[in-house]
């Protein structure tokens, strides 16, 4: 089965300052999504990559797979307080068959901005 | 635009009582259909999961049931609590796109916890 790491587990970050967080499978990614949960709250969609090398961005958000597509980074640049919350990554296996497989997750990081 | 709404918010239960939660989706047909739980320390962990009405795949052994009664209604039920059945339940929904690309979007989820 496919297992995601993720690091740091937690990040105290000041406001104004940029952020990355990674994703690392231990099998090749055919789909990566970022999602972020507020404490208590669903899961907001954030990005999904699929290519190596791809790179997208939102905002101040940029989610990057590598060529090998074992890893994905997420990084905030000039983190605000809207920011905080939990960042989780899932990944589609293999054979999504019309996505039914479900997704397997990382433990997600929880991140904290002090003003 | 899509909505998913998961019923009851939070849910205060004793051991051995039965469970019934409801998911419904709204602004779209035949989708695929999660249920999933997080519990502390263990990330987010897929239970069930439906490709249509009354068809529904288990991932992990336990003492829970989900059944599909309508297209657009998942619900996640047990004849009889356990403690380790505390946790944060999810339901998220998906088009069933073929491939790695069909990205899943969640409910706000509900809070269980079993005394």
């Amino acid at each position: 089965s496919q297992e995601l790491e993720q690091s740091p587990q937690s990040l105290i970050v000041q406001e104004g300052k940029n952020l990355t967080i990674n994703c690392t499978s231990s099998k090749t990614l055919y789909g990566l999504y970022w999602y972020k949960q507020k404490y208590g709250e669903g899961l907001i969609f954030l990005m999904m990559l699929q290519k190596g090398g791809e790179e997208k961005s939102h905002e101040k958000i940029t989610a990057k797979l590598d060529e090998k597509k074992q890893q994905s980074s997420l990084h905030i640049t000039a983190s605000q307080p809207s920011h905080a919350g939990i960042y989780l990554c899932g990944a589609a296996t293999m054979y999504s068959g019309g996505g039914a497989d479900g997704l397997t997750f990382g433990k997600g990081t929880h991140l904290i901005i002090q003003p | 635009s899509q909505t998913i709404h998961q019923w009851p918010a939070t849910l205060v239960q004793p051991v051995g009582s039965p469970l019934s939660l409801e998911c419904t989706v709204e602004g779209t047909s035949n989708p695929n259909l999660y249920w999933y739980r997080q519990a502390a320390g263990r990330g987010l962990q897929l239970l069930f999961y439906s490709v249509g009405i009354g068809q529904i795949s288990s991932e992990v052994p336990q003492n829970l049931s989900a059944s599909r009664p309508q297209d657009r209604q998942f619900i996640l039920s047990s004849k009889k609590l356990l403690l380790s059945d505390s946790g944060f339940y999810l339901c998220a929904w998906s088009r069933g796109l073929a491939g790695a690309a069909d990205t899943q979007y969640f409910g706000p989820g509900t809070r269980l916890t079993v005394l």
